[in-house]
């Protein structure tokens, strides 16, 4: 089982804080770097599919980047909203059958 | 609308009575999968399907059975369900095989064993 590992677990910002998080995996075989938002009682909506090194993803205030060489990719929001509360997942595809999940980050925004 | 649509949402049952939980996306996507959620354990795959009559396990197939006969089911079938199998479950979805595609999820299914 591949380690994908997701920090921090958890935590908490005011609204209008800018904040990032970190996703570590593999640096061998990469395939894609997938990073996903999952709001309570919902299922998981798609944010990015990243595959090069160097990428750099943007949606509204959420952007992300990628290096494949040493194994991570950040996640940054800028000025938070408490809409933005939610947990994000990375996945790591190290082949093309298999897509393995961090535990998450749980994010949430204090108005 | 296009969708992954799992049935039931809410399911309790008791130790070693079969079930089903059904998974069916009209999407005309290849690639299918089964994972469990569990408290600080993320996302588990369980099985996944390359495509009609292809399956394989993922990396928690132990108690699960799962087959694809049509394109747009793949139905997760416990034999035996026992405790340890309370989880909430999600079937996803994406177009190819790929690494470029984004998985689409369904809405869950969460599951009680007694």
């Amino acid at each position: 089982i591949l380690n994908v590992e997701q920090s921090p677990q958890s935590l908490h910002v005011q609204e209008g804080d800018s904040t990032n998080f970190t996703c570590s995996f593999p640096s061998s075989n990469f395939y894609a770097l997938h990073w996903y938002r999952w709001e309570t009682a919902k299922s998981p909506e798609a944010l990015f599919v990243m595959t090069l090194n160097g990428d750099e993803k943007k949606k509204g205030r959420i952007s992300a980047t990628l290096n494949t060489k040493e194994g991570y990719s950040y996640l940054y929001i800028k000025g938070s909203q408490p809409e933005d509360s939610a947990t994000y997942l990375c996945a790591f595809r190290g082949s093309a059958r298999q897509l393995t999940f961090g535990s998450g980050t749980q994010l949430t925004v204090l108005p | 609308e296009a969708q992954v649509t799992q049935n039931p949402r809410y399911l309790i049952t008791v130790t070693g009575k079969k079930l089903t939980v059904t998974c069916s996306q009209n999407m005309n996507h290849e690639y299918m999968s089964w994972y469990r959620q569990d408290p600080g354990l993320g996302l588990r795959q369980i099985y996944y399907s390359m495509n009609v009559e292809v399956t394989d396990k993922g990396d928690v197939p132990e108690g699960y059975k799962v087959s694809r006969k049509e394109k747009r089911n793949f139905p997760l079938i416990l034999e035996s369900p026992s405790p340890n199998q309370t989880s909430l479950y999600f079937c996803a979805s994406s177009s190819q095989p790929g690494h470029n595609s984004p998985l689409h999820f369904g809405n869950g299914t969460r599951l009680t064993v007694t």
